[in-house]
């Protein structure tokens, strides 16, 4: 099976853009989580999306949004950029959701805030 | 909410000395522990997890250790090789919070030839 696809893997953006980020889970995996990682605040969740709902949601302000697709697949948009959204954003796949299921991450986008 | 610290931060070994990482947690709640492995550059990468009703588990060198009590889990990796060389990261799910993973904020293990 191919692995979790996220596209593209680098972004440069200037500040008060806005971004979108895509993911394409494992064939078969209905849930996407969204992570944030950076060298200062380390691994950090975004949201979660399971058929199409959103399931859970991070400590991040509302500039920060999400969506999933019939498909699974699931989109992640960051509106009026800021230079500390410079990031590694990580996307997870996963079959179910609850019940502590393995999450399977893939390369990420490398997002660049200037 | 949940809060998970991991130490150490950096780790330095022997090759075939064996390595220790622990972390504790806040929230009682949490019953799911996953260990990933972050090469450099590269995605994380599930090696080992436990769930609040086993105490232990092993995976060839790799094991995980859970203290409920204590609100403890430990990574142990035996025999270690240069290609352990990684950041290792532990989290914690309670669960009811869907996929929604806590990390800790990481361990740079270095295998030293």
């Amino acid at each position: 099976k191919a692995g979790v696809t996220q596209t593209p893997r680098y972004l440069i953006k200037t500040r008060g853009q806005q971004v979108t980020l895509s993911c394409s889970p494992i064939s078969g995996h209905r849930s996407v989580s969204w992570y944030q990682q950076t060298p200062g605040q380390g691994l950090q969740f975004l949201f979660e999306y399971f058929s199409e709902t959103q399931r859970n949601k991070g400590n991040f302000p509302g500039r920060f949004s999400g969506r999933q697709f019939s498909n699974s697949r699931s989109e992640m948009n960051v509106s009026t950029l800021e230079l500390g959204d410079s990031a590694l954003y990580l996307c997870a796949s996963s079959t179910r959701t609850g019940g502590n299921s393995p999450l399977h991450f893939g390369n990420g986008t490398r997002l660049t805030v200037t | 909410g949940e809060n998970v610290e991991q130490h150490p931060s950096t780790l330095s070994v022997q090759e075939g000395d064996s390595a220790v990482i622990k972390c504790t947690y806040s929230d009682s709640a949490s019953n799911y522990f996953p260990w990933y492995k972050q090469e450099l550059g590269k995605r994380p990468q599930l090696i080992i997890d436990i769930r609040s009703n086993v105490g232990e588990k092993k995976d060839q060198r790799i094991a995980v250790t859970l203290n409920k009590t204590a609100k403890h889990f430990s990574l142990h990796i035996t025999e270690t090789q240069p290609e352990d060389s990684a950041v290792y990261f532990c989290a914690a799910s309670p669960n009811n919070a869907g996929n929604m993973l806590t990390f800790g904020g990481g361990t740079r293990l270095m295998v030293k030839p």
